[in-house]
């Protein structure tokens, strides 16, 4: 069985500029979330989604987005790119209960310059 | 808020030796999921082990076990004859079974593990 695929693994983007991430998760998993990972703030939770609705959001500016589709894939998106916002996202899924295990992907590096 | 403390930034292991990481959470709920996780240079993060909070046996998956205090909201993994390959760093998770916890880890800062051949 596949894991949780992310893409691109890598990209660079320039300040002002947004980015869009895609994650596809495990086959059967309805629940997609996100966390950003940065050196200084360690792992944050940005969103959670389930069946196309947002269940949770973390503290995060509105320039962070996300979005869920019909067959559980899942975007995030990124308006007005500030340094800061350069980080490792990680895209995780699990069957979409409170007692499931979140399993996660490799993680997109996105670099802001 | 639930928060989840790791004390220690680094350890380091002699091969085939035991070593234990420290978690410690704050929290006022009653029922919860915590969670080892493992991120290798590689950067995925790979699930080591879990326990459910309403469990009071400890967890245990190889060489990897758990001790599990609830009242004093402790969490330690102990990896015992330990490999190269469990060098990586490690993040204690913590998961609520209610409200806005739901749905999200919460994360301690990780400790880094080193493993000396």
């Amino acid at each position: 069985k596949a894991g949780v695929t992310q893409t691109p693994r890598y990209l660079i983007k320039t300040r002002g500029q947004q980015v869009t991430l895609s994650c596809s998760p495990i086959s059967g998993h309805r629940s997609v979330s996100w966390y950003q990972q940065t050196p200084g703030q360690g792992l944050q939770f940005l969103f959670e989604y389930f069946s196309e609705t947002q269940r949770n959001k973390g503290n995060f500016p509105g320039r962070f987005s996300g979005r869920q589709f019909s067959n559980s894939r899942s975007e995030m998106n990124v308006s007005t790119l500030e340094l800061g916002d350069s980080a490792l996202y990680l895209c995780a899924s699990s069957p979409g209960t409170n007692r499931d295990t979140i399993y996660f992907g490799e993680g997109s590096w996105l670099t802001v310059v | 808020a639930q928060t989840v403390t790791q004390s220690q930034p680094e350890m380091s292991v002699q091969e085939a030796e035991t070593v234990t990481l420290s978690c410690t959470y704050d929290t006022s709920e009653s029922d919860y999921y915590l969670f080892w996780y493992k991120q290798p240079p590689s950067r995925q993060m790979i699930l080591v082990i879990r326990q459910e909070a309403y469990k009071q046996q400890n967890a245990t998956e190889n060489r990897f076990s758990v001790n599990f205090q609830k009242a004093a909201k402790s969490f330690s993994l102990k990896i015992s004859d330990s490999q190269l390959g469990d060098a990586a760093m490690y993040f204690c998770a913590y998961r609520g079974d209610s409200g806005g916890s739901n749905y999200k880890l919460t994360f301690g800062k990780g400790t880094l593990l080193t493993v000396n051949p």
